[in-house]
């Protein structure tokens, strides 16, 4: 049982450049989210996706996209990476939503992205 | 809007000691509280919660939190601190039935430093 996983662990790009962030979860869980993580910033939400199917912008969702490709797995794009990206990302899963708001979210182990 | 205050960005404490990291939220609605340790190049890992019921929560690692809802905190607390307890933590609120959509903010972490 690996709980979340995410690849790659580190990436360096170039401005301009883009890149897909995989995030997969083998808790069955129906809902999953990605966070960026800056000094002093704590953890801000980029999108969500509340189920399979579903998903939502967060508080910070410019210059990202979001595909759930199914209820294992979502990934996080970037189109064309800027310096203002460069940030620890963390995905998370958890129980429904709505339904089951009572939850904890469970995290993957991160990805480093230095854009340059 | 819903939000979490971690009034110090460090913590210092001797080994054995007591510790508190303090939390205070704000919501519209009821809220779902937890707390999370991050240590360092790792994910989040869950350690606690409050939905209802006792006030004084116990968690993983020995850790504790007490809910007060007259002064919106739920500090965290451990009788006795390890080294090994030194590490980032997050407290985070979940608004519901409020205007936050049932989504979780996250405070912007406190250091702890658990010293020999």
């Amino acid at each position: 049982n690996a709980g979340v996983t995410q690849t790659p662990k580190f990436q360096v790009l170039k401005t301009g450049q883009s890149m897909t962030l995989q995030c997969a979860q083998d808790m069955n869980h129906n809902s999953m989210y990605w966070y960026r993580q800056d000094p002093g910033m704590g953890l801000r939400l980029i999108y969500y996706s509340a189920s399979e199917g579903t998903t939502d912008k967060g508080e910070v969702p410019n210059g990202y996209n979001v595909s759930r490709l199914n209820k294992r797995e979502f990934s996080l794009r970037l189109e064309s990476a800027a310096p203002s990206q460069t940030s620890v990302y963390f995905c998370a899963s958890s129980e429904a939503l709505a339904q089951t708001p009572r939850g904890p979210q469970y995290f993957g182990p991160g990805t480093r992205l230095l854009v340059l | 809007a819903q939000s979490v205050a971690q009034p110090e960005d460090q913590v210092n404490v001797a080994e054995g000691n007591p510790l508190t990291v303090k939390c205070t939220y704000s919501v519209s609605g009821n809220p779902y509280l937890f707390w999370y340790v991050q240590y360092p190049n790792r994910g989040l890992q869950f350690l606690l919660k409050y939905i209802t019921g006792d006030n004084l929560v116990k968690g993983s690692y020995g850790f504790e939190a007490e809910f007060n809802k007259s002064q919106t905190s739920f500090h965290l607390k451990k009788p006795s601190a390890l080294v090994s307890d030194s590490a980032l933590y997050f407290c985070a609120v979940r608004d519901i039935g409020g205007e936050g959509g049932n989504k979780l903010t996250f405070g912007t972490g406190t250091q702890l430093k658990v010293e020999l």
